[in-house]
């Protein structure tokens, strides 16, 4: 079946450090790809997504890219802030109309000033 | 934005009891909802799905009898884990959908389950 795999954390960066959470897919057809966010306490929030290749979400700084030929959609951003703390989960959904979610395992990502 | 409220947040309970969780939108309707599991250092699994009136969809490998889902109204669903064991332990979350809002969700912010 469709399945997600992401880098393991935890990852700790310093303000204003190059930020990079692998993630790679599985799936039979041609999925839609999300990045979501967990900032403490809160729940799960949509950050980006992409539903074809070559596709590019951004949103807030973060960008990434739907890489067919690779099957991956890794998150990215220039320079983080220790606002960014947070859980990120990348995702997938059949496009086949069950509109499930696979979600990797999580990578908590720490900013430190 | 849309807000769901989940609760209660954690929750610790003995062996052989009950335990409800409830999922709120609270200014949405939601049509659908989605209840996931999440073992530590794993991904989230999704266990089930429900649609406003009707009975939930159960992923394969999860007992509809031990993880009851109640979606009576657009804006309360409820997972009732019944005679809860230690191996139900797991931080529970569940997701919402409005109607007409393709692959937009909103989420709950969780809860964790300890069985004693």
């Amino acid at each position: 079946g469709d399945s997600v795999t992401q880098m393991e954390g935890p990852v700790t960066l310093s303000e204003e450090a190059f930020l990079t959470i692998n993630c790679t897919y599985t799936a039979t057809g041609y999925p839609s790809l999300f990045w979501y966010v967990q900032y403490p306490g809160e729940g799960l929030q949509l950050l980006l997504k992409a539903t074809k290749a070559d596709d590019k979400g951004s949103n807030k700084g973060f960008e990434a890219t739907y890489r067919k030929e690779t099957t991956s959609f890794h998150l990215e951003k220039g320079s983080v802030q220790v606002s960014d703390s947070a859980v990120y989960f990348c995702a997938l959904s059949d496009r086949g109309g069950s509109e499930k979610l696979v979600f990797g395992k999580g990578t908590k990502l720490t900013v430190n000033p | 934005g849309a807000v769901v409220s989940q609760h209660p947040s954690w929750v610790i309970c003995k062996s052989g009891t009950s335990v409800k969780i409830e999922c709120r939108s609270l200014d949405f309707q939601a049509t659908t909802m989605f209840w996931y599991r999440q073992f530590p250092k794993q991904s989230l699994m999704l266990m089930a799905t429900s649609n406003e009136g009707s009975k939930a969809t159960y992923e394969q490998g999860v007992e509809k009898d031990k993880f009851l889902i109640n979606h009576a109204s657009l804006t309360l669903s409820t997972l009732t884990v019944t005679s809860a064991h230690p191996e139900d332990s797991s931080f529970y979350i569940c997701s919402a959908r409005g109607a007409g809002v393709r692959e937009k969700l909103f989420f709950g912010s969780g809860t964790q389950l300890s069985v004693l």
